[in-house]
Protein backbone atom coordinates (compact mmCIF):
# COMPACT_ATOMS: atom_id res chain seq x y z
CA UNK A 1 0.00 0.00 0.00
CA UNK A 2 1.09 3.20 -1.00
CA UNK A 3 2.32 6.14 1.77
CA UNK A 4 3.48 9.44 1.65
CA UNK A 5 6.75 9.78 4.01
CA UNK A 6 7.60 14.02 4.22
CA UNK A 7 10.78 15.03 5.70
CA UNK A 8 12.40 18.34 5.70
CA UNK A 9 13.41 20.68 8.59
CA UNK A 10 11.29 22.30 11.18
CA UNK A 11 12.81 24.74 12.98
CA UNK A 12 13.61 28.03 10.94
CA UNK A 13 14.75 31.55 11.93
CA UNK A 14 12.90 34.22 10.08
CA UNK A 15 13.48 35.17 6.10
CA UNK A 16 15.26 31.33 5.74
CA UNK A 17 13.28 29.28 3.44
CA UNK A 18 11.72 26.15 4.46
CA UNK A 19 11.97 23.02 2.23
CA UNK A 20 10.07 20.01 2.29
CA UNK A 21 10.29 16.61 0.02
CA UNK A 22 7.51 14.33 -0.12
CA UNK A 23 8.02 10.93 -1.48
CA UNK A 24 5.58 7.76 -2.27
CA UNK A 25 6.93 4.49 -0.37
CA UNK A 26 5.82 1.15 -1.62
CA UNK A 27 4.41 2.52 -4.75
CA UNK A 28 4.34 5.45 -7.65
CA UNK A 29 2.70 8.32 -7.20
CA UNK A 30 -0.37 7.76 -9.56
CA UNK A 31 -2.91 10.36 -9.26
CA UNK A 32 -2.88 13.25 -11.53
CA UNK A 33 -1.90 16.56 -9.10
CA UNK A 34 -0.39 16.55 -5.45
CA UNK A 35 -0.87 18.96 -3.27
CA UNK A 36 0.86 20.80 -0.38
CA UNK A 37 -1.35 21.71 2.57
CA UNK A 38 -0.96 23.38 5.79
CA UNK A 39 -2.87 24.09 8.93
CA UNK A 40 -1.94 26.91 11.57
CA UNK A 41 -3.69 27.94 14.49
CA UNK A 42 -4.41 31.50 13.51
CA UNK A 43 -5.71 30.22 10.27
CA UNK A 44 -6.70 26.50 10.41
CA UNK A 45 -6.49 24.54 6.54
CA UNK A 46 -4.40 26.66 3.82
CA UNK A 47 -4.53 25.14 0.35
CA UNK A 48 -0.71 25.98 -0.77
CA UNK A 49 -0.76 24.54 -4.40
CA UNK A 50 -0.08 21.65 -6.50
CA UNK A 51 2.02 20.34 -9.24
CA UNK A 52 1.23 17.09 -11.71
CA UNK A 53 3.40 15.08 -13.05
CA UNK A 54 4.77 17.01 -16.13
CA UNK A 55 5.55 20.00 -13.56
CA UNK A 56 2.37 21.85 -13.99
CA UNK A 57 1.94 24.05 -11.15
CA UNK A 58 -1.01 26.08 -9.42
CA UNK A 59 -0.04 28.18 -6.49
CA UNK A 60 -2.14 29.91 -3.76
CA UNK A 61 -1.97 33.56 -4.90
CA UNK A 62 -1.29 34.71 -1.67
CA UNK A 63 1.58 32.70 -1.50
CA UNK A 64 2.50 32.69 -5.02
CA UNK A 65 5.77 35.18 -4.55
CA UNK A 66 7.11 32.78 -2.14
CA UNK A 67 6.31 29.56 -2.98
CA UNK A 68 7.69 27.09 -5.44
CA UNK A 69 6.36 23.53 -5.69
CA UNK A 70 9.16 21.03 -7.95
CA UNK A 71 8.39 17.69 -9.12
CA UNK A 72 10.83 14.34 -9.43
CA UNK A 73 8.90 11.66 -10.91
CA UNK A 74 12.00 9.60 -11.31
CA UNK A 75 12.42 9.47 -7.50
CA UNK A 76 8.28 9.63 -7.20
CA UNK A 77 9.34 12.66 -4.92
CA UNK A 78 7.56 16.33 -4.82
CA UNK A 79 9.07 19.19 -3.28
CA UNK A 80 7.80 22.27 -1.60
CA UNK A 81 10.47 25.79 -1.04
CA UNK A 82 8.95 28.78 0.69
CA UNK A 83 10.99 31.66 0.65
CA UNK A 84 11.79 34.59 3.18
CA UNK A 85 9.43 32.89 5.82
CA UNK A 86 7.72 34.59 9.21
CA UNK A 87 6.71 33.38 12.43
CA UNK A 88 3.19 33.33 10.30
CA UNK A 89 4.55 30.60 8.44
CA UNK A 90 4.64 28.55 11.51
CA UNK A 91 2.10 25.17 10.73
CA UNK A 92 1.98 21.49 10.40
CA UNK A 93 2.51 21.36 6.65
CA UNK A 94 1.16 18.06 4.80
CA UNK A 95 1.76 16.84 1.18
CA UNK A 96 -1.46 14.97 -0.20
CA UNK A 97 -2.66 13.33 -3.26
CA UNK A 98 -6.54 14.71 -2.10
CA UNK A 99 -7.61 12.26 -5.41
CA UNK A 100 -6.98 8.79 -3.62
CA UNK A 101 -7.06 10.56 0.00
CA UNK A 102 -3.72 9.94 0.64
CA UNK A 103 -2.23 12.71 2.86
CA UNK A 104 1.49 12.56 4.75
CA UNK A 105 1.96 12.63 8.82
CA UNK A 106 2.95 15.86 8.36
CA UNK A 107 5.41 18.15 9.45
CA UNK A 108 5.58 20.49 12.28
CA UNK A 109 7.65 23.77 11.02
CA UNK A 110 8.19 26.46 13.25
CA UNK A 111 9.97 29.69 12.58
CA UNK A 112 11.30 31.76 15.41
CA UNK A 113 14.56 34.05 15.79
CA UNK B 1 -11.57 33.03 -3.13
CA UNK B 2 -14.48 30.92 -2.25
CA UNK B 3 -15.34 31.60 1.31
CA UNK B 4 -16.80 28.29 3.29
CA UNK B 5 -18.95 29.32 6.24
CA UNK B 6 -19.43 26.49 8.22
CA UNK B 7 -22.33 25.97 11.17
CA UNK B 8 -21.85 24.99 14.01
CA UNK B 9 -18.30 25.39 14.87
CA UNK B 10 -19.10 23.09 17.57
CA UNK B 11 -21.30 20.36 18.38
CA UNK B 12 -22.06 18.16 22.00
CA UNK B 13 -23.84 15.01 20.72
CA UNK B 14 -25.43 12.19 22.47
CA UNK B 15 -23.79 8.55 21.42
CA UNK B 16 -26.07 7.01 19.29
CA UNK B 17 -27.73 10.23 18.24
CA UNK B 18 -27.77 12.38 15.01
CA UNK B 19 -25.92 14.97 13.87
CA UNK B 20 -25.84 17.85 11.09
CA UNK B 21 -23.30 19.60 9.99
CA UNK B 22 -24.12 22.99 7.20
CA UNK B 23 -21.61 25.06 4.98
CA UNK B 24 -22.39 27.69 2.89
CA UNK B 25 -20.25 29.00 -0.17
CA UNK B 26 -20.26 32.25 -1.39
CA UNK B 27 -20.35 31.22 -4.98
CA UNK B 28 -22.01 28.55 -6.50
CA UNK B 29 -19.84 24.99 -6.98
CA UNK B 30 -21.57 23.76 -9.57
CA UNK B 31 -18.93 23.34 -12.33
CA UNK B 32 -20.40 23.88 -16.34
CA UNK B 33 -19.32 19.34 -16.29
CA UNK B 34 -22.11 18.74 -14.19
CA UNK B 35 -19.83 18.37 -10.59
CA UNK B 36 -19.78 19.88 -7.37
CA UNK B 37 -16.85 20.49 -6.14
CA UNK B 38 -17.38 20.59 -2.40
CA UNK B 39 -15.51 17.78 0.12
CA UNK B 40 -15.94 16.59 3.43
CA UNK B 41 -13.55 15.76 5.60
CA UNK B 42 -13.10 14.45 9.31
CA UNK B 43 -9.48 15.38 11.14
CA UNK B 44 -9.05 13.03 13.60
CA UNK B 45 -6.56 14.35 16.81
CA UNK B 46 -2.89 13.97 15.48
CA UNK B 47 -4.11 13.04 12.06
CA UNK B 48 -4.55 14.56 8.81
CA UNK B 49 -7.60 14.91 7.31
CA UNK B 50 -9.36 12.24 5.95
CA UNK B 51 -12.01 12.49 2.90
CA UNK B 52 -15.43 11.48 3.65
CA UNK B 53 -17.46 12.86 1.20
CA UNK B 54 -16.94 13.89 -2.38
CA UNK B 55 -18.38 15.79 -5.05
CA UNK B 56 -21.13 16.76 -2.06
CA UNK B 57 -22.84 13.32 -1.84
CA UNK B 58 -21.07 10.30 -2.45
CA UNK B 59 -19.10 8.52 -0.10
CA UNK B 60 -15.84 7.53 -0.43
CA UNK B 61 -14.10 4.21 -0.56
CA UNK B 62 -14.70 2.75 3.41
CA UNK B 63 -16.98 5.69 4.49
CA UNK B 64 -19.51 4.26 6.92
CA UNK B 65 -23.26 4.47 5.32
CA UNK B 66 -24.10 6.87 8.59
CA UNK B 67 -22.64 9.59 6.72
CA UNK B 68 -24.17 11.47 3.95
CA UNK B 69 -23.79 14.37 2.22
CA UNK B 70 -26.77 16.27 0.47
CA UNK B 71 -27.22 20.09 -1.08
CA UNK B 72 -26.22 21.82 -3.98
CA UNK B 73 -24.77 24.99 -5.29
CA UNK B 74 -24.14 27.28 -2.45
CA UNK B 75 -25.66 24.92 0.49
CA UNK B 76 -24.64 21.75 1.59
CA UNK B 77 -24.87 19.43 4.58
CA UNK B 78 -23.34 16.72 6.34
CA UNK B 79 -25.69 14.73 8.21
CA UNK B 80 -24.38 11.14 10.66
CA UNK B 81 -27.18 9.29 11.41
CA UNK B 82 -26.15 7.90 14.71
CA UNK B 83 -22.49 9.53 16.05
CA UNK B 84 -19.98 6.70 17.27
CA UNK B 85 -16.93 7.36 19.50
CA UNK B 86 -14.77 7.12 16.30
CA UNK B 87 -16.24 10.18 14.34
CA UNK B 88 -15.49 12.80 17.00
CA UNK B 89 -12.96 14.92 15.87
CA UNK B 90 -13.24 18.50 13.28
CA UNK B 91 -14.96 17.93 10.45
CA UNK B 92 -14.34 20.27 7.46
CA UNK B 93 -15.87 21.32 4.50
CA UNK B 94 -13.70 21.79 1.30
CA UNK B 95 -13.91 23.15 -2.55
CA UNK B 96 -11.68 22.64 -5.13
CA UNK B 97 -13.93 24.48 -7.83
CA UNK B 98 -11.40 27.19 -7.79
CA UNK B 99 -8.16 28.04 -6.73
CA UNK B 100 -7.12 28.56 -4.41
CA UNK B 101 -8.76 25.46 -2.79
CA UNK B 102 -10.67 26.99 0.60
CA UNK B 103 -12.00 25.37 3.72
CA UNK B 104 -14.60 26.13 6.50
CA UNK B 105 -13.46 27.25 9.75
CA UNK B 106 -14.06 23.25 10.85
CA UNK B 107 -17.06 21.96 13.31
CA UNK B 108 -15.38 20.31 16.49
CA UNK B 109 -18.08 17.17 17.20
CA UNK B 110 -17.41 15.73 20.89
CA UNK B 111 -19.95 14.26 23.05
CA UNK B 112 -21.81 15.42 26.06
Amino acid sequence: QVQLQQWGAGLLKPSETLSLTCGANGGSLSSFFWSWIRQSPGKGLEWLGEINHSGSTNYNPSLKSRLTISVDTSKNQFSLSLRSVTAADTAIYYCADTAVDLWGRGTLVTVSS
Amino acid sequence: DIVLTQTPLSLSVTPGQPASISCRSTQTLLHSNGKTYLYWYLQKAGQPPQLLIYEASKRFSGVPARFSGSGSGTDFTLKISRVEAGDLGVYYCVQSLLIPWTFGQGTKVEFK
